[in-house]
């Protein structure tokens, strides 16, 4: 059975420190991907990766990072310097490689920044 | 008008009522999802249409029903609703390429209050 863990319910910092979100999964196939998602307080998901099971090097987009470890089945997200726009509920989620109806969906982790 | 669109952003309707939510993409994809969220309940998928067809139903309610006239729009026809079904409804597309199906890109919700 595919399942996405995301242990942390809530999380708060203040602004300028450095988070990490994580996201640990299980899954049987071979072949998936992984992908976070960002739910600021207006509702709409905002894509922000998408990892393919073969690509294990990690990723740097601005003050955003991703640590993918398969030996671990962990996909953590990490924001640098955070500031308050970060402020959201973030999403992990898995899906198989071809199965739209397969994503399956964390619980979400509410992070809030303070000033 | 860009991304995906939802329409309408809030509706309160009576359990006798029939309403229909409508979606529409602008990113020229070829797949269109359902999402129901609830309050401290994981995004749940409802129906995944892929080329206009229906290839998911993950066991909703008949008092749901989905149509896809066009690639580009979609819609959730609801009637006999019950309070539970308040909650964010969520439209998703994305691109399908040979069995395999990308990110999905998300609308900002319909939030339905059902009394």
């Amino acid at each position: 059975a595919q399942k996405v863990t995301q242990a942390q319910t809530e999380i708060s910092v203040v602004e300028k420190e450095d988070v990490t979100l994580d996201c640990v999964y299980e899954t049987r196939d071979t072949t998936y991907y992984l992908f976070w998602y960002k739910q600021p307080p207006s509702g709409e998901l905002v894509f922000l990766i998408r990892r393919n099971s073969f690509d294990e090097q990690n990723e740097i987009s601005g003050r955003y990072s991703w640590n993918f470890q398969k030996s671990t089945s962990s996909f953590n997200f990490t924001i640098t310097a955070s500031q308050v726009v970060d402020s959201a509920v973030y999403f992990c989620a898995l899906t198989r490689y071809s199965s739209a109806s397969k994503i399956i969906f964390g619980s979400g982790t509410r992070l809030s920044i303070r000033p | 008008e860009t991304g995906v669109t939802q329409t309408p952003r809030h509706l309160v309707m009576g359990m006798t009522n029939k309403k229909s939510l409508k979606c529409e993409q602008h990113l020229g994809h070829n797949a269109m999802y359902w999402y129901k969220q609830s309050a401290k309940k994981p995004l749940e998928l409802m129906f995944v249409y892929s080329l206009e067809e229906r290839v998911e139903n993950n066991s909703v309610p008949s008092r749901f029903s989905p149509e896809c006239p066009n690639s580009s729009h979609l819609f959730l026809h609801l009637h006999t609703l019950q309070p539970e079904d308040s909650a964010l409804y969520l439209c998703a597309s994305s691109q399908e390429r040979g069995g395999s199906y990308n990110e999905q890109f998300f609308g900002p919700g319909t939030r339905l209050t059902v009394l």
